[in-house]
């Protein structure tokens, strides 16, 4: 079936670097885009950019350039979301979500990952 | 950016009734608006997509509604599994914005 599934949760220390994957499986993975949506504990959704599965291109949405990097394996159809010098406020769980491609504006969010948790803490 | 305000930010209601969340969008989005639900725990779910479609596989009691900047989600019989928190989200044009959240609680 159509599934995005995620790495699991992770513990670092401020500072460090964390890498999140998103495996995607049951459908052609450069059909869709990627988004990747951050959830702080206890807030909202904050929508924080996509990458384009087919050119590779990311946008990022305000508040997520410089230490957040989107990019791609199409080899095993699985997206990836890095982020450095990680610091206390980045504590979240972090969504991966497709949503189709070829659609102008775009469209909905049909399928999300189960979400990962990354708790930064000294 | 689009800023999308839902009201109320919390609700309280009973097993059977009729609920009502609004949307509002800061300008104009035409009907690219969705809806979430998010139970604790686990990821979002899409239960509408352009504004009043229902996704496959989710219940007739959900119903949306509205264009342009006023949108609403209503719950035409509430059921047990339907406590809990949903959102929407405009796709209009980047970048894609959330509302708060409205959190669905049983009375």
């Amino acid at each position: 079936q159509v599934q995005l599934v995620q790495s699991g949760s992770e513990l670092k220390k401020p500072g460090a670097s964390v890498k999140v994957s998103c495996k995607a499986s049951g459908y052609t993975f450069t059909s869709y885009a990627m988004n990747w949506v951050r959830q702080a504990p206890g807030q909202g959704l904050e929508w924080m950019g996509w990458i384009n599965t087919n050119t590779g291109n990311p946008t990022y949405a305000q508040g997520f350039t410089g230490r957040f990097v989107f990019s791609l394996d199409t080899s095993v159809s699985t997206a990836y979301l890095q982020i450095s010098s990680l610091k206390a406020e980045d504590t979240a769980v972090y969504y991966c979500a497709r949503d189709v491609l070829a659609v102008v504006p775009g469209d909905a969010f049909d399928i999300w990952g189960q979400g990962t948790m990354v708790t930064v803490s000294s | 950016a689009i800023r999308m305000t839902q009201s109320p930010s919390s609700l309280s209601a009973s097993t059977g009734d009729r609920v009502t969340i609004t949307c509002r969008a800061s300008q104009g989005i035409s009907s690219y608006l969705a809806w979430y639900q998010q139970k604790p725990g686990k990821a979002p779910k899409l239960l509408i997509y352009a504004a009043s479609t229902l996704q496959s596989g989710v219940p007739s009691r959900f119903s949306g509604s509205g264009s342009g900047t006023d949108f609403t989600l209503t719950i035409s019989c509430l059921q047990s599994e339907d406590f809990a928190t949903y959102y929407c989200q405009q796709y209009y044009s980047y970048p894609r914005t959330f509302g708060q959240g409205t959190r669905l609680e049983i009375k």
